[in-house]
């Protein structure tokens, strides 16, 4: 079975600082991953996924992710994070499209001004 | 883009009554819905995935009895939360995927459901 684990539970930074959250999914085949934002009192949006070809995915509102797969890793990154980032973010995993997402317990990033 | 409406958003009810929550996909066809419940800082746990027409498969642990969930056409999946009690006080998110596009996920706005 697939599982996925996202390592740091609450990130507080102050804006224009480097953002690197990390992800980490246990599974023994091909995945797909995703990251997911959640911002309070909405629902979930993709910020970016990986399926295969170039592990260096970009994503909207400035966000990458590398895919390392010897590390069985997805890790977020933002250069410089901004107030409005203010949000859970959430990895997830599939093994095949269509397939439901498995989710990481989430991430709380507070960005203070 | 592709949009699901969930409703209602939030919901309180007293024990031993039931609460239908509904998912909708406005302009795309959901051949598939997925059901999830979250508790307080933690991840979205799996509850079920239903298929058009077909009945949903539950994930271990839950039970199809007290979650029941129809999936009656391509654009709309509903979670019956039958003799509700204060344990199922949680918060429910739907996702669909869209027939044209299996790799697309799109998340309702979830609903939070308080057991009195």
């Amino acid at each position: 079975a697939q599982s996925v684990s996202q390592h740091n539970h609450h990130v507080i930074l102050s804006e224009a600082a480097s953002l690197e959250l990390g992800c980490n999914y246990s599974y023994g085949g091909t995945v797909n991953l995703f990251w997911y934002v959640q911002y309070p009192g909405q629902h979930l949006q993709l910020l970016l996924k990986y399926f295969s070809g170039d592990p260096l995915v970009k994503g909207i509102k400035g966000f990458e992710a590398e895919f390392i797969k010897s590390k069985f890793s997805f890790n977020l990154r933002k250069p410089s994070v901004q107030w409005s980032d203010t949000a859970e973010y959430f990895c997830a995993v599939n093994a095949k499209a269509g397939t439901a997402l498995i989710f990481g317990k989430g991430t709380t990033l507070s960005v203070s001004s | 883009g592709a949009v699901v409406s969930q409703h209602p958003s939030r919901v309180i009810c007293k024990s031993g009554t039931s609460v239908k929550i509904e998912c909708r996909s406005l302009d795309f066809q959901a051949t598939t819905m997925f059901w999830y419940r979250q508790f307080p800082k933690q991840s979205l746990m799996l509850m079920a995935t239903s298929n058009e027409g077909s009945k949903a498969t539950y994930e271990q642990g839950v039970e199809k009895d007290k979650f029941l969930i129809n999936h009656a056409s391509l654009t709309l999946s509903t979670l019956t939360v039958t003799s509700a009690h204060p344990e199922d006080s949680s918060f429910y998110i739907c996702s669909a995927t869209d027939r044209r596009d299996r790799d697309g996920y799109t998340f309702g706005s979830g609903t939070r459901l308080t057991v009195v």
